[in-house]
């Protein structure tokens, strides 16, 4: 099974700083990784498939990068619905698996 | 638009069953896969099960194998969760997500539905 680690797994932040994610799959799994984001009580939201493709309707603010074993998720200015908590998932082989989720706060 | 929208959940006591569903709209079901993803409360997520399109293929996490089945009913654009032998740590929301074309990710996903193991 491939363990996904994201750090860090708590981060305060203000609205329109600039923050980078990261996800560390326990060997590699290509591009084969996805980003969510899950506000409170919501189910989660596609952001980026295949490591850097942004979903339909996601703004430009979200890019996604990286190969292998090592991935990061970057947002260019949070917005106030940007708060909440983010997951990554890799597609690579079964079983499917989700890191821990990275949460952002509101500094 | 595309909608799934999940059902069958509740309070069960431990050793029981329950079957969840989850009906969608807005796409040919058909040619889709699909899984679960439940999430326990407070937790992060965790897969469960998945299944093609055309339902010939399954998978399982490891946590539910020999306990759960996952099928689907093309004819009826509904999805199914049959959960035995439930555990306490089966407690979770329970959401139905659909996976893209690419198989690279879920593109759309339900507001989950709850189920409690409890006696």
């Amino acid at each position: 099974e491939i363990v996904l680690t994201q750090s860090p797994a708590t981060l305060s932040l203000s609205p329109g700083e600039r923050v980078t994610l990261s996800c560390r799959a326990s060997q590699s799994i290509s591009r084969n990784l996805a980003w969510y984001r899950q506000k409170p009580g919501q189910a989660p939201r596609l952001l980026i498939s295949d490591a850097s493709n942004r979903a339909t309707g996601i703004p430009a603010r979200f890019s996604g990068s990286g190969s292998g074993t090592d991935f990061t998720l970057t947002i260019s200015s949070l917005e106030p619905e940007d708060f909440a908590v983010y997951y990554c998932q890799h597609r690579n082989n079964w079983p499917i698996t989700f890191g821990q989720g990275t949460r952002l706060e509101i500094k | 638009e595309v909608q799934l929208l999940e059902s069958g959940g509740g309070l069960i006591q431990p050793g029981g069953s329950l079957r969840l569903s989850c009906e969608v709209s807005g796409f040919t079901f058909s040619s889709y896969a699909m899984s679960w993803v439940r999430q326990a409360p407070g937790k992060g997520l965790e897969w469960v099960s998945a299944i093609s399109g055309s339902g010939g293929s399954t998978y399982y996490a490891d946590s539910v194998k020999g306990r759960f089945t996952i099928s689907r009913d093309n004819s009826k654009n509904t999805l199914y969760l049959q959960m035995n032998s439930l555990r306490a740590e089966d407690s979770a929301l329970y959401y139905c997500a659909k996976e893209t074309a690419l198989l690279d990710a879920f593109d759309f996903w339900g507001q989950g539905t709850m189920v409690t193991v409890s006696s």
